[in-house]
């Protein structure tokens, strides 16, 4: 069976500060692995995904998430954090069927 | 751009009523999704369809069904609504074949009176 964990419900950041957050899974064969934002009331919008190859991939927003298999994790950076980054953040799982998706991380910006 | 549409963003209906919501997409995906978001639990899925006329059960389907009578479509219903079904709704579209992303509507609030 596969799974994902978020270990963090919320985190609290300062606006310009580095964020990271962290995503485990468990999964039998090599995951394609995803990161989502989700603002308010709004779907889910994808910000990066790793399929293979490069183990550090870039997205959307100044978002990059390293996959590091040794340690079954896939964790989201952003070097500076911006006031608009406050959001919902869902790590998933899946290949070519159903996705599995974490419990979501929500990211508070303080001024 | 990929377009996943919900027919509804805030539904309001009483109990017992029978509920439809409906998902279209325009990328010709196989695969269609209904997943249920609650805080606390994140998005978990109530079907699947891989095909037209095609479904499997997520892990809640319970109280749920659904149809996809033409690829582009598929419908969530909820045959007799109960207040704990009163949730956010997300339909997404995926490819089956290639791996990639889920591309997700907006959403349905759903809640029950």
């Amino acid at each position: 069976a596969q799974s994902v964990t978020q270990p963090d419900i919320h985190i609290t950041v300062s606006e310009g500060a580095s964020l990271e957050l962290r995503c485990n899974y468990s999964y039998g064969a090599t995951p394609y692995l995803f990161w989502y934002v989700q603002s308010p009331g709004q779907g889910l919008q994808l910000l990066l995904k790793y399929f293979s190859g490069d183990t550090l991939v870039q997205g959307i927003k100044g978002f990059e998430a390293e996959f590091k298999r040794s340690q079954s994790s896939f964790n989201l950076r952003k070097p500076s954090v911006h006031w608009s980054d406050a959001a919902e953040y869902f790590c998933a799982l899946g290949r070519y069927s159903t996705l599995t998706f974490g419990k979501g991380t929500m990211l508070l910006v303080s001024p | 751009d990929v377009k996943v549409t919900q027919s509804s963003r805030y539904l309001v209906k009483r109990t017992g009523e029978k509920v439809f919501l409906e998902c279209v997409q325009d990328m010709d995906h196989e695969n269609m999704f209904w997943y249920r978001q609650d805080p606390g639990l994140g998005l978990r899925l109530i079907y699947f369809s891989y095909d037209v006329k095609m479904k499997e059960k997520g892990d809640i389907p319970e109280g749920y069904s659904v149809s996809r009578e033409k690829k582009e479509r598929f419908s969530l219903i909820l045959e007799s609504a109960s207040t704990n079904q009163t949730s956010m709704y997300l339909c997404a579209s995926r490819w089956s074949d290639r791996g990639t992303e889920a591309f997700f509507g907006q959403g349905t609030r759903l809640t029950v009176v």
